[in-house]
């Protein structure tokens, strides 16, 4: 059975940092491409970083760039959000997911992990 | 980066066919028929129904069909069930030669 277990979420404030995590297992995590997705209350899905087999490659969304640092173990099929500088509209439940780039599609998602940023 | 539209609600009666739609533009949607739907319910993970445009997961019933026509694509639903209801959302890359994805903002879809 495939699982995606988020975790590391919580209350920070602005300008603080956050670093989630996501444990994988039920698939070869190190032979799949891994994004993290995120949704504030009451809003839509927005796209956040995807990241390679190996690390060389690593994307994205803007409002993120220079902030975010997406991350891997293939060795604990973990993946990793570190969060800096973070913003009262980086709240948000983040979710792990399996991507299949050329294809865009998530086929596998995790529960999500709440990060609320507020003084 | 580019943005997708849909359309903010949808409805239909039990038995009944819908459609929801999401356009981008000729760099996006337009270039590639690689555009994926997600079914989502309140609380839960989103779920795949639709990929490469017209492709289902296993698992996921043929009353969910996909289509693209330009720079618009479409995602529908046959035989409207109550476990449909739901919000929907689109996702496609963002541009030319880019692995920057965007999603489109959802629909919500009721079963009346």
């Amino acid at each position: 059975e495939v699982q995606l277990v988020e975790s590391g979420g919580g209350l920070v404030q602005p300008g603080g940092s956050l670093r989630l995590s996501c444990a994988a297992s039920g698939f070869s995590f190190s032979n799949s491409w891994m994004s993290w997705v995120r949704q504030a209350p009451g809003k839509g899905l927005e796209w956040v970083a995807n990241i390679k087999q190996d690390e060389s490659e690593k994307y994205y969304v803007d409002s993120v760039k220079g902030r975010f640092t997406i991350s891997r173990d293939n060795a604990k099929s973990s993946l990793y959000l570190q969060m800096n500088s973070l913003r009262a509209e980086d709240t948000a439940v983040y979710y792990c997911a399996r991507v299949e780039l050329w294809s865009v599609l998530f086929d596998y998602w995790g529960q999500g992990t709440l990060v609320t940023v507020s003084s | 980066q580019s943005a997708l539209t849909q359309p903010a609600s949808v409805s239909g009666s039990p038995g009944q066919s819908i459609t929801i739609s999401c356009t981008g533009t000729s760099g996006d949607i337009g270039s590639y028929n690689l555009v994926s739907w997600y079914q989502q319910h309140p609380g839960q993970a989103p779920r795949l129904v639709i990929y490469e445009g017209n492709k289902r997961p296993s698992g996921v019933s043929t009353r969910f069909s996909g289509s693209k026509s330009g720079n618009t694509a479409s995602l529908t639903i046959s035989g409207l069930q109550a476990e449909d209801e739901a919000v929907y959302y689109c996702c496609s890359y963002a541009g030319f030669n880019t692995f920057v994805y965007v999603f489109g903002p959802g629909t919500r879809v009721t079963v009346l």
